[in-house]
């Protein structure tokens, strides 16, 4: 089975740009959630999608957004980039969501972006 | 304050050594709690599940969790050079959002 993948891998982008990193999740699995990694902060949540439906969002300002499509794909955007936004953005997929069991989260090889 | 705290390292240790990396929190509502290893330039993978307070083994790993002093372990046996990457701990009150701590990168000497 596939793992998650990530596109693209290396992004380069100034400050004031948008940027959309996309995600595809292993075969079956519904949910997908979004995690911002950087020395400073370590893994950060940013949102999570299940059944096209943002479930919980962390605490980051509303530059940072995302979707999931009907095939569980997901995209997180990001608008009006700032220096600080440079950072490992990782994408994990789980199997399904039921409150109260334990969905084990499969990560991305992630999209380094970096912010001139 | 962080939710999690963990000890940054790096940690430089022999091969065959006993490694313990540890982790404490404050947030009494976590109660799944996990250990990833991340390889450079790799995402984070699971190494170790632990469903509140216990131990748990898997080969040479086990983990240890104390909700009481809220407190969990990871001890690695014999230790590899394969060993070498970024330990990861990270808790969850729901299992889907999840708390990470700042990782400790860990080499292990040949």
């Amino acid at each position: 089975k596939a793992g998650v993948t990530q596109t693209p891998r290396y992004l380069i982008k100034t400050r004031g740009q948008q940027v959309t990193l996309s995600c595809s999740p292993i075969s079956g699995h519904r949910s997908v959630s979004w995690y911002q990694q950087t020395p400073g902060q370590g893994l950060q949540f940013l949102f999570e999608y299940f059944s096209e439906t943002q479930r919980n969002k962390g605490n980051f300002p509303g530059r940072f957004s995302g979707r999931q499509f009907s095939n569980s794909r997901s995209e997180m955007n990001v608008s009006t980039l700032e220096l600080g936004d440079s950072a490992l953005y990782l994408c994990a997929s789980s199997p399904f969501q039921t409150s109260g069991s334990y969905n084990e989260q499969f990560f991305g090889p992630g999209t380094r972006l970096t912010v001139l | 304050q962080k939710e999690v705290e963990q000890d940054p390292g790096p940690l430089s240790v022999p091969e065959g050594a006993i490694v313990s990396l540890n982790c404490t929190y404050s947030n009494s509502a976590f109660q799944y709690f996990m250990w990833y290893r991340q390889y450079s330039r790799k995402g984070p993978e699971l190494l170790m599940y632990t469903y509140s307070s216990g131990n748990k083994e898997d080969g040479r790993f086990t983990a240890q969790v104390d909700k009481s002093s809220k407190y969990i372990s990871l001890f690695i046996r014999d230790s590899q050079p394969s060993d070498s990457a970024t330990y990861l701990c990270a808790m969850s009150g729901s299992a889907r959002q999840l708390t990470f701590g700042s990782g400790t990168q860990l080499t292990v000497l040949p």
